[in-house]
């Protein structure tokens, strides 16, 4: 069966400093891959998408930054974080290919930015 | 792009009684439409769905209705008990995209 991780859990990070947060998946292979932010209280913003190895689309202009090394792994990155980056990120992943229909999200990391 | 609202974006049902949540999309082609349940502190996870040549789906006690031509589906669960309280995402899409776009939510609480 398949399973997704993502790590840290929760992550309290100064203002300015860099971000890595990381999700694998196990048990598929060519997925594709995406990065939610989910304010509190508030809707699933979709961050970055990617169908394959090293393809990074961005939905939204901001100081984040993906990157997908392997096939199951999909990295969010920052070099300096701001306030506005605190929430709960998700990633998900989803069959690759017209195959691609249900989402299946990780647990989460909870980001607070001070 | 797909437009996609939800409504109520709150709803507060006593135990036992029924909740339906309705899902509004603007992209005619979309043909996937799941629902995705959040509960507190985890991510979203998929409750039920419904393809574009079916117009009712059922799962214990909830169920899903398409309204294709209106552009329209929505969730309905029955006998709602505490643990339905969350916040509900639909999520219509075409299949062969490769990206979803998630309604603002609706959050669900059922009062014991």
């Amino acid at each position: 069966s398949q399973t997704i991780h993502q790590w840290p859990a929760t992550l309290v990070q100064p203002v300015g400093s860099p971000l890595s947060l990381e999700c694998t998946v196990e048990g598929t292979s060519n997925p594709n891959l995406y990065w939610y932010r989910q304010a509190a209280g508030r809707g699933l913003q979709l961050l970055f998408y990617s169908v394959g190895i090293g393809q990074i689309s961005s939905e939204v202009p901001q100081n984040l930054s993906a990157s997908r090394p392997q096939d199951r792994q999909f990295i969010l990155s920052s070099k300096k974080l701001l306030l506005s980056d605190s929430g709960f990120y998700l990633c998900a992943w989803s069959a690759g290919g017209a195959r691609g229909e249900t989402q299946y999200f990780g647990p989460g990391t909870r980001l607070l930015v001070l | 792009g797909e437009n996609v609202e939800q409504h109520p974006s709150t709803l507060s049902v006593q135990e036992g009684d029924s909740a339906v949540i309705k899902c509004t999309y603007s992209d005619s082609a979309s043909n996937y439409f799941p629902w995705y349940k959040q509960e507190l502190g985890k991510g979203p996870q998929l409750i039920i769905d419904i393809r574009s040549n079916v117009g009712e789906k059922k799962d214990q006690r909830i169920a899903v209705t398409l309204n294709k031509t209106a552009k329209h589906f929505s969730l309905h669960i029955t006998e709602t008990q505490p643990e339905d309280s969350a916040v509900y995402f639909c999520a219509p899409m075409k299949t062969s995209y490769d990206k979803v776009i998630f309604g603002p939510g609706t959050s669900l609480s059922v009062i014991p």
